[in-house]
């Protein structure tokens, strides 16, 4: 069974520090890993994707990937309380069992961003 | 346009009733997916609509099922739905397979 594992949180940070959120992913063979960023009541939305090892850089996103270990991480610096929402990580396993590219996502993680 | 439309936003209905869920998107996307989110769980995939093929979770039963009248249109067909059904359904797509998904602002379902 293909599992990417998330730690539920809550994470709680103060406004301005960094914020790290960690995935793990049990197929090798994945290829492509994502962060969405999902609001309580709201749909996912896409923050991150990440293809090759080393780390990715959005504004005050990083992604990191490093698949020898099956583990992608994002970091969040100067975290506003806007960035408090739920995280999602997630993985496009590799095709040997049919996937046809269907994302499996992590349970979350919550994340709180104290004024 | 980079959006995914869903319609309705909210939805409740009985169990002996029969709806339909819609999903639009006009961003040349090549394939489209249904998901299921209860709360505070991850989505759940239901069916992908991938280059015009369709392939299903064989976990979800028969009284959901969807139809793709063109490349642009995804719908879910619900009927004999039970208060367990009840969650938030979301529609995704994506410009080809391993690429990430554009949600649709989802529908929320109740069973009554």
């Amino acid at each position: 069974q293909k599992e990417v594992e998330q730690n539920s949180g809550p994470l709680s940070v103060p406004e301005g520090a960094i914020a790290s959120l960690n995935c793990t992913y049990s197929d090798r063979g994945s290829q492509s890993f994502f962060w969405y960023r999902q609001y309580s009541g709201k749909s996912p939305e896409l923050i991150m994707s990440i293809y090759s090892n080393g780390d990715k850089e959005d504004g005050r996103f990083t992604a990191q990937l490093n698949k020898a270990s099956q583990y992608v991480s994002l970091l969040i610096r100067d975290s506003q309380p806007s960035d408090s929402a739920t995280y999602l990580c997630a993985v496009n396993p590799s095709n040997y069992g049919g996937s046809q590219g269907n994302l499996i996502f992590g349970k979350g993680t919550k994340l709180s961003v104290k004024p | 346009d980079t959006e995914v439309t869903q319609t309705p936003k909210h939805l409740v209905m009985g169990m002996t009733n029969k709806k339909s869920l819609k999903c639009e998107q006009h961003m040349g996307h090549r394939a489209m997916y249904w998901y299921k989110q209860k709360a505070k769980k991850p989505p759940e995939l239901m069916f992908v609509y991938s280059y015009e093929k369709l392939s299903i979770n064989e976990s979800v039963p028969s009284r959901f099922s969807p139809e793709c009248p063109n490349s642009s249109l995804l719908n879910l067909h619900l009927h004999a739905l039970q208060p367990e059904d009840s969650a938030l359904y979301l529609c995704a797509s994506s410009q080809r397979d391993g690429y990430g998904y554009t949600f649709g602002s989802g529908t929320r379902l109740t069973v009554v």
